[in-house]
C-alpha cells in the first residue's frame, strides 16, 4: 500500500460527460502529480501541483483541469468527454519535488 | 509525448534466470526511478538512483545510473514467479518547473517460467 488513495476505482460515462477524480497524497506529501496511462501511450505526465500550487503542466488538454486544496487533497476534472479519453489515470505524491513520487492505483476511466 | 525507450519490450525467462533490461534517453537526467507495475496497480517505486555512476540494490534488484546521465540498466538475480510485471523506468531532469515532471519508459513485461 502506496499510502496515495485514488476515489472511484473505475468510472463509466458517456462521450460528452464531465468527471471529477479524486486523489489523497501520503500523509505529509505535499507534492502531487497526475498522469494518464492508456495501452499506446505509456505514461504521461499531466499536471503537478505543490502545497496548493500548480507548479508544473506536461501535455493535459484544455478540456482537463486540475487543483490542489488546503488539505493537500486533488481532484481533476475531465469534461466534454470523448472515447480517447478512455484510460487509466493515475495521481502520485512525494513530500517535496526532489523526492521520488508513490503511485496510487489509479481511476480505470471508460468511455461509451 | 516524450517517452524513454526501454528494452527489451518483453521477454520471457525461466524462474531463476537473471534478467537485464535498460532504459536510454536522448535527453540527461538527474534522477532516475525504476518502478514495477502489476495488473490492475498503481507503479510501485523499486529503486531511486540520484548521481551519475551510482549503483544501487534492493534485494535481488540491483540498478544503475548511466555515466552519460542518459541511460539507466535494472538487473534482477535469481528471477522468482512474482518477479512477473510490467517494469518502468523514469527519468527527472530538474527539480524545478517542468522539469521535475517524470518521464517513463515504454516499459518492459517480465514473465518468469517455472
Amino acid at each position: 500500500d502506496s499510502g496515495v488513495t485514488q476515489t472511484p476505482k473505475h468510472l463509466i460515462t458517456a462521450t460528452g460527460q464531465r468527471v471529477t477524480l479524486r486523489c489523497s497524497p501520503r500523509s505529509g506529501d505535499l507534492s502531487v502529480y497526475w498522469y494518464q496511462q492508456s495501452l499506446d501511450q505509456g505514461l504521461q505526465f499531466l499536471i503537478q501541483y505543490y502545497n496548493g500550487e500548480e507548479r508544473a503542466k506536461g501535455n493535459i488538454l484544455e478540456r482537463f483541469s486540475a487543483q490542489q486544496f488546503p488539505d493537500l487533497h486533488s481532484e481533476l476534472n475531465l469534461s466534454s468527454l470523448e472515447l480517447g479519453d478512455s484510460a487509466l489515470y493515475f495521481c502520485a505524491s512525494s513530500a517535496h519535488m526532489d523526492q521520488p513520487q508513490h503511485f496510487g492505483d489509479g481511476t480505470r476511466l471508460s468511455i461509451l | 509525448g516524450q517517452q524513454l525507450n526501454q528494452s527489451p519490450q518483453s521477454m520471457f525467462i525461466q524462474e531463476g534466470e537473471d534478467v537485464s533490461m535498460n532504459c536510454t534517453s536522448s535527453s540527461i537526467f538527474n534522477t532516475w526511478l525504476w518502478y514495477k507495475q502489476d495488473p490492475g496497480e498503481g507503479p510501485v517505486l523499486l529503486i531511486a538512483l540520484y548521481k551519475a555512476g551510482e549503483l544501487t540494490s534492493n534485494g535481488r534488484l540491483t540498478a544503475q545510473f548511466g555515466i552519460t546521465r542518459k541511460d539507466s540498466f535494472l538487473n534482477i538475480s535469481a528471477s522468482i514467479p512474482s518477479d512477473v510485471g510490467i517494469y518502468f523506468c523514469a527519468g527527472r531532469a530538474s527539480t524545478s518547473g517542468t522539469a521535475s515532471k517524470l518521464t517513463f519508459g515504454t516499459g518492459t513485461r517480465l514473465q518468469v517460467t517455472l
